[in-house]
């Protein structure tokens, strides 16, 4: 069965500090990863996803096999990054079904 | 672009009855996802539907159950609500098959009492 770990449910940075939000999963396969993102009362959005390798706002993530991770980091946090955010997985490759992680709320403080 | 409309937003429910829940995707978009979320489950997979069958589904009671429609509509019903059931049903659309990106709508907020 696949799982999705995210340890911390709050996390709170002062801005310009890096952050790191850690993700953990477990599957047997080939994974694809994905970073969702809901702000204060929006929808639930696609934040990255691992197989385009990119930088969104500022945010990166990479897919650590060895440690099954993929943890979202960014150097230095704005206010506007306060969300939760959610790590997803996909055994299938697309969206169409995703395991989430419980979610993490990030406060970036002034 | 309209986004995924869902409908209605709040919904109060007796326990015993039955819900049904709208999901109106993207124009163009032909598969849907439902999921569910609660504080003490997060979100979890209930189905999906793609061309009007069902692809995938989650591990839910057959008290949950969905379809989709010709213009891509989909809906889902719940019966026999249970107060467990009280929760955040989201939909999501797809503009294809191997879709790397779900959009997500606002969500039917259910509340059993």
């Amino acid at each position: 069965a696949q799982r999705v770990t995210q340890p911390e449910k709050l996390l709170s940075v002062f801005k310009g500090a890096p952050v790191e939000l850690k993700c953990n999963y477990s599957y047997s396969g080939s994974p694809e990863l994905f970073w969702y993102v809901q702000y204060s009362r929006q929808r639930l959005q696609l934040l990255l996803r691992h197989i385009s390798r990119e930088s969104i706002k500022g945010f990166t993530a990479d897919l650590n096999k060895g440690e099954t991770s993929f943890h979202l980091k960014k150097p230095f946090a704005q206010e506007e990054d306060s969300a939760m955010y959610y790590c997803a997985l996909s055994s299938s490759g697309s969206a169409r079904q995703l395991t989430f992680g419980s979610g993490t709320q990030l406060t970036v403080l002034p | 672009k309209a986004g995924v409309t869902q409908t209605p937003r709040y919904l109060i429910k007796t326990r015993g009855q039955q819900v049904t829940l709208s999901c109106s995707p993207i124009s163009g978009h032909r598969s849907v996802s439902w999921y569910q979320q609660t504080p003490g489950q997060g979100l979890q997979f209930l189905f999906e539907y793609f061309s009007e069958t069902q692809r995938n589904k989650g591990n839910f009671p057959g008290r949950f159950s969905g379809r989709q429609f010709s213009n891509s509509r989909s809906e889902m019903n719940v019966s026999t609500l249970e107060l467990g059931d009280s929760a955040l049903y989201l939909c999501a659309s797809h503009d294809r098959v191997d879709s790397t990106e779900a959009f997500f709508g606002q969500g039917t907020r259910l509340t059993v009492v």
